[in-house]
C-alpha cells in the first residue's frame, strides 16, 4: 500500500529552527510537495522536490532523498505566524497526490 | 496567477436537502479538478478527480450518487451534496490543475458545510 508518515505535532520556540520529517512508500514517484495549512483554511504550496538534495526558499528549505524515501522541511527564524499544520504529499505514478496526515507546529514565544 | 475560487465559503443546510459548491479557476484553464474533504484535525481525503467534459473518477468509499460532480467547462466544476446528513458536515476543498503540467495543484479557499 501507499503510506506517508510524519509526526503528529511539534513544538518550537520563536526565532529557533525546526525540522519536520516525512517518510513515504508509494507506487511510483513524481515528486514530493510540502504545503502549509492554517486552521480553517485551504493548503498553500510551499515547495516541490523531485531530485535529491536541498531546495532553499527564504526561511524555508526542503530536502529529498529518493533512495531513503525521506524528506524534511526546515523552517528557520521561526515566527508566530508559522504556527500551522504542514502537509507532506507525494505524487505517485498516476500523478495523484498521496497526502500525509500533517504535522501541527506550535510556536511558543 | 493561478487563482481558484470556491463558493460559498460556508453554508448551513437542513438534513435531507442538497447543497451545491462551485469551484472556479479564475485565470487559467483547469483540465483537471480535484475535490477533497477534510474533517477536523485530519488530513485531506481525496473524494474524486474530474476532467473537463468527462465523468468524475471517485475514490473508493465515496458514493457517486450522493456526491455529484460536474466539470462542464475548463473553468468550473461543481460538487453537489445530495440528501445531506449531519455526518456530511465537513470542510470541502477543491483544487485545479492546468494543462501546462502535471505537478502543481492550486487550491480553492474551501467551503465549510454544516448540516443540521
Amino acid at each position: 500500500g501507499q503510506n506517508i508518515d510524519q509526526p503528529t505535532e511539534m513544538t518550537a520556540t520563536e526565532g529557533a529552527i525546526v525540522q519536520i520529517n516525512c517518510t513515504y512508500q508509494t507506487s511510483g514517484f513524481n515528486g514530493l510537495f510540502w504545503y502549509q495549512q492554517h486552521a480553517g483554511e485551504a493548503p498553500t504550496f510551499l515547495s516541490y522536490n523531485v531530485l535529491d538534495g536541498l531546495e532553499e526558499k527564504g526561511r524555508f528549505s526542503s530536502f529529498l532523498s529518493r533512495s531513503k524515501g525521506y524528506s524534511y522541511l526546515l523552517l528557520k527564524e521561526l515566527q508566530m505566524k508559522d504556527s500551522a499544520s504542514y502537509l507532506c504529499a507525494v505524487m505517485d505514478s498516476n500523478y495523484q497526490l498521496i497526502w500525509g496526515a500533517g504535522t501541527k507546529l506550535i510556536i511558543k514565544p | 496567477g493561478a487563482v481558484v475560487s470556491q463558493h460559498p465559503s460556508w453554508v448551513i443546510c437542513k438534513s435531507g436537502t442538497s447543497v451545491k459548491i462551485e469551484c472556479r479557476s479564475l485565470d487559467f484553464q483547469a483540465t483537471t479538478m480535484f475535490w477533497y474533504r477534510q474533517f477536523p484535525k485530519q488530513s485531506l481525503m481525496l473524494m474524486a478527480t474530474s476532467n473537463e467534459g468527462s465523468k468524475a473518477t471517485y475514490e473508493q468509499g465515496v458514493e457517486k450518487d450522493k456526491f455529484l460532480i460536474n466539470h462542464a467547462s475548463l473553468t468550473l466544476s461543481t460538487l453537489t451534496v445530495t440528501s445531506a446528513h449531519p455526518e456530511d458536515s465537513s470542510f470541502y476543498i477543491c483544487s485545479a490543475r492546468g494543462a501546462g503540467g502535471f505537478y502543481e495543484q492550486y487550491f480553492g479557499p474551501g467551503t465549510r458545510l454544516t448540516v443540521t
